[in-house]
């Protein structure tokens, strides 16, 4: 099955410095990466999303890369701000394997994102 | 925010009892997982549902089973719970499968003594 690698487990950095979270995966048929943040005591929400028909996706402070060919994808936040302090989660999924699309996602064991003011 | 309930949301259980954890959706999304959550392990797949009375294990069904009678619920038993179980169980729900967005539950905090 799928394994998902993710570091650091914690990354401090300064308010509007840039915080990059990188992952790697096992399975070269995974197709779906997205990345969950998690605020204390709250539920994960989905940030952004890659599929492995694109390289790089942005949302205005946030963007995703992705290297199929070495397996890894990494998270890019720049200009951090005070409300970016939260877990963050990366996840792969192939989409079509053996559960015809259902089979869930494998995530990372998240990264603690801190702020530093 | 999607609709999607879990419940309880606190529950205090002791070693060898049934426990049985509630998903309930209004958003008439065919897939819905369990997922718990544990300190070190990130969030691990339980079991899946592709549609009703259709399920499938995850990495880490031991002890654990599912059942869907209807499409917005999804139930999650542990036949005889046991201080491993002892996590945050997340429910959540996607339209087309597990290469879309996710939608998660409030999360059940599950205690076993």
């Amino acid at each position: 099955g799928e394994n998902v690698e993710q570091h650091p487990s914690t990354l401090s950095v300064q308010e509007g410095d840039s915080a990059v979270i990188k992952c790697t995966y096992s399975d070269s048929a995974s197709n779906y990466f997205p990345w969950y943040k998690q605020e204390l005591g709250k539920r994960p929400q989905l940030i952004i999303d890659i599929r492995s028909n694109v390289g790089e996706k942005k949302d205005q402070r946030i963007a995703v890369t992705l290297n199929k060919t070495a397996k890894h994808f990494s998270l890019h936040i720049t200009e951090t701000q005070p409300e970016d302090s939260a877990v963050y989660f990366c996840a792969a999924s192939n989409g079509w394997g053996s559960g015809g699309g259902a089979d869930g996602l494998t995530f990372g064991k998240g990264t603690h994102l801190i702020i530093q003011p | 925010d999607a609709g999607i309930t879990q419940s309880p949301r606190h529950k205090v259980t002791e070693t060898g009892t049934p426990v049985t954890l509630r998903c309930h959706q209004t958003e008439n999304h065919r897939y819905m997982y369990w997922y718990r959550q544990d300190p070190g392990h990130g969030l691990r797949l339980i079991h899946y549902s592709y549609g009703v009375k259709d399920t499938d294990k995850g990495e880490v069904s031991d002890g654990y089973s599912v059942s869907r009678s209807k499409t917005e619920d999804f139930l999650l038993t542990l036949e005889s719970a046991t201080s491993s179980q002892t996590s945050v169980y997340f429910c959540a729900i996607s339209e087309k499968g597990s290469n879309t967005e996710a939608f998660f539950g409030q999360g059940t905090r599950l205690t076993v003594v």
